[in-house]
């Protein structure tokens, strides 16, 4: 039971660039979620999903977009890379009304 | 606005001395409120949540409504308790989705 799991661990981009960052969960959850986080800043959503096919913006969904295809599988785009992206995201599940279960964080650079 | 303020970005104490790490919460509501820490090299995890009224690794926290303040205490700090914590606030409307605002964060240095 791996719980969930973020790839890449680390990642720099060029500006303009873009990426996906994986996250998948094998524990059944309905809700996922996409964090960041800026240095000295708490976490802020960027996106959410309750369930397969549907996803919803958080409070800094502008950069991104997301897909929920699956149970598993909840991938953030970053499709025009920007500096202000440079951040730590984080990948989070949940079943409703239980605690956020966390992926280990992707640290992303762009330059 | 919903908003979470930690106000200590570190806090350092010895072994065996008491510890609080402050949280203050803007919200009109019934809050739904969490602390959750980080240890070194592992990933974020919850800690507590007000609505179990429970003590973990001899922490507790009390919800202060007429304070805004959900502090987290522990009696005697161990060097084990070294790590980030964070204080989080169920976003009003969300039901039970998890859409949670985070505080800034305190990192706990507990010395020999």
């Amino acid at each position: 039971n791996a719980g969930v799991t973020q790839t890449p661990k680390f990642r720099i981009l060029k500006i303009g660039q873009s990426m996906t960052l994986q996250c998948t969960q094998d524990m059944n959850h309905n809700y996922m979620y996409w964090y960041r986080q800026d240095p000295g800043m708490g976490l802020k959503l960027i996106y959410y999903s309750v369930g397969a096919g549907i996803t919803d913006k958080g409070e800094v969904p502008n950069g991104y977009n997301v897909s929920r295809s699956t149970t598993e599988d909840f991938p953030l785009r970053l499709e025009l890379a920007a500096p202000s992206q440079t951040s730590v995201y984080f990948c989070a599940s949940s079943y409703e009304g239980s605690p956020l279960h966390f992926g280990n964080g992707t640290r992303l650079t762009v330059t | 606005a919903q908003r979470v303020t930690q106000p200590e970005k570190l806090l350092s104490v010895f072994k065996g001395a008491p510890v609080e790490l402050k949280c203050n919460y803007s919200y009109s509501g019934s809050p739904e409120l969490f602390w959750y820490v980080q240890y070194s090299r592992q990933r974020l995890q919850l800690l507590l949540r007000h609505i179990s009224r429970e003590s973990i690794k001899g922490f507790t926290a009390d919800l202060n409504k007429g304070e805004t303040s959900f502090h987290l205490k522990k009696p005697f700090a161990q060097e084990e308790d070294s790590a980030m914590y964070y204080c989080a606030l169920n976003q009003f409307g969300s039901g039970n989705t998890g859409k949670l605002i985070f505080g800034q964060g305190t990192t706990l240095q507990v010395k020999p």
